[in-house]
């Protein structure tokens, strides 16, 4: 069975600083990996996906995450981090195929501070 | 763009009702899902659908059905609402792996 964790429930950061979300996943071959953010009340928006090749993928919002197949892990970066950018974030794989679900991680809140 | 639409943003239901939370989507995309989301539980898969009157069970399809009548709409029902189904629904489509979800629908149940 395929899985995603996401270690950190809540992180705290500064206006400014560089942020990185853990995403770990299990699962026998190379999945669809995508990261998504959810503002308070809303819906979720994808802010980027990997599927094969080049390993350091870039996204909206100036977001990026590394695959790291040794590692199991796609981890979400920012170099610096802005105020708008707090939210929850959402780490899911997709085994391919047919198959069209998400496996989605709990989740990790971010609060940013001024 | 993608959109995807839900009836209500926020619902308040009595125990017992039957409720229908409804989601339509503006892509012409073949698959459709039914989410809730819990606090610490993450998303939590209801039911999808990969082709109009097709629908195959998520992970807790529990107290829950579906419809799906038109490509474009998807319907999520409580047949008789409980106190422990008050939480926040999405919606999301897609044509392959990557989906576009609504803006959820928060249900209380009281």
């Amino acid at each position: 069975a395929q899985s995603v964790t996401q270690p950190d429930i809540h992180i705290t950061v500064s206006e400014g600083a560089s942020l990185e979300l853990r995403c770990n996943y299990s699962y026998g071959a190379t999945p669809y990996l995508f990261w998504y953010v959810q503002s308070p009340g809303q819906g979720l928006q994808l802010l980027l996906k990997y599927f094969s090749g080049d390993t350091l993928v870039q996204g909206i919002k100036g977001f990026e995450a590394e695959f790291k197949r040794s590692q199991s892990s796609f981890n979400l970066r920012k170099p610096s981090v802005h105020w708008s950018d707090a939210a929850e974030y959402f780490c899911a794989l997709n085994s391919g195929g047919s198959n069209y679900k998400l496996t989605f991680g709990k989740g990790t809140l971010l609060t940013v501070n001024p | 763009d993608v959109k995807v639409t839900q009836s209500s943003r926020y619902l308040v239901k009595r125990t017992g009702e039957k409720v229908f939370l409804e989601c339509v989507q503006d892509m012409d995309h073949e698959n459709m899902f039914w989410y809730r989301q819990d606090p610490g539980l993450g998303l939590r898969l209801i039911y999808f659908s990969y082709d109009v009157k097709m629908k195959e069970k998520g992970d807790i399809p529990e107290g829950y059905s579906v419809s799906r009548e038109k490509k474009e709409r998807f319907s999520l029902i409580l047949e008789s609402a409980s106190t422990n189904q008050t939480s926040m629904y999405l919606c999301a489509s897609s044509t392959f792996y990557e989906q576009y979800f609504g803006p959820g629908t928060r249900l209380t149940v009281t």
